[in-house]
């Protein structure tokens, strides 16, 4: 079992939809984390919030938004992705931002643009 | 920059056999190292960890010492499991970054009854 919990599990969408991943933690950490995973390679690092504020975006395409509306809550927006955005969606969290602390994932979102 | 070197696989064993996955780093001062591992399926666990020089991190029958001499943190059990078959990540922690993970690619490891 994971602490850190994501919805959905799978998403299917057009490359016209808007949807939401969402992400949820609540072992009081204060830092969290997108990451996007391709098959059979490293997830790589898209946004961090430090204390619900952005902190990094690792040059993201504006296609993907990331939100967090409060210390537990994670969300990324999408809309208008393309075939290439499908992956795995990893969500992460670590309870401070600047300790050298691990990293906790959930299970991810699988994502198909069709 | 910050990098992490893994050996790359698959690596395929038969159960009980003794099992190493090579990992080496390169990084500014003193990163925290963690082996994670991925399962068909799901997201990244936290295998173990070791945050400083000559710490070594245990769990479920895996170790892994921090080398600095060797900038090496390489994975160890000594008799897998079929159970164990899934694909393992080594990383550091970026100390000035959020704790910014850079990850390894990642060795498969396949383990047959």
């Amino acid at each position: 079992d994971t602490e850190v919990t994501q919805t959905p599990k799978h998403l299917v969408m057009g490359m016209t939809n808007k949807k939401s991943l969402k992400c949820e933690q609540h072992m009081g950490h204060r830092a969290m984390y997108w990451y996007k995973q391709k098959a059979k390679k490293p997830p790589e690092l898209m946004f961090v919030y430090s204390y619900e504020k952005l902190s990094i975006n690792e040059s993201v395409p504006s296609r993907f938004s990331p939100e967090c509306p409060n210390s537990s809550l994670l969300n990324l927006h999408l809309h208008a992705l393309q075939p290439e955005d499908s992956a795995l969606y990893l969500c992460a969290s670590s309870q401070d931002p600047g300790a050298g602390q691990p990293q906790h994932f959930g299970d991810g979102t699988r994502l198909s643009i069709l | 920059g910050n990098s992490v070197t893994q050996m790359e696989g698959p690596v395929t064993l038969s159960e009980e056999a003794f099992l190493t996955i090579n990992c080496t780093y390169t990084a500014t001062g003193y990163p925290s190292l963690f082996w994670y591992v991925q399962y068909p399926g799901e997201g990244l666990q936290l295998l173990l960890k070791a945050t400083k020089a000559d710490d070594k991190g245990s769990n479920k029958g895996f170790e892994a010492t921090y080398r600095k001499e060797t900038t090496s943190f390489h994975l160890e059990k000594g008799s897998v499991q079929v159970s164990d078959s899934a694909v393992y990540f080594c990383a550091l922690c970026d100390l000035r970054g959020y704790n910014k993970l850079i990850f390894g690619a990642g060795t498969r490891l396949a383990v047959h009854p």
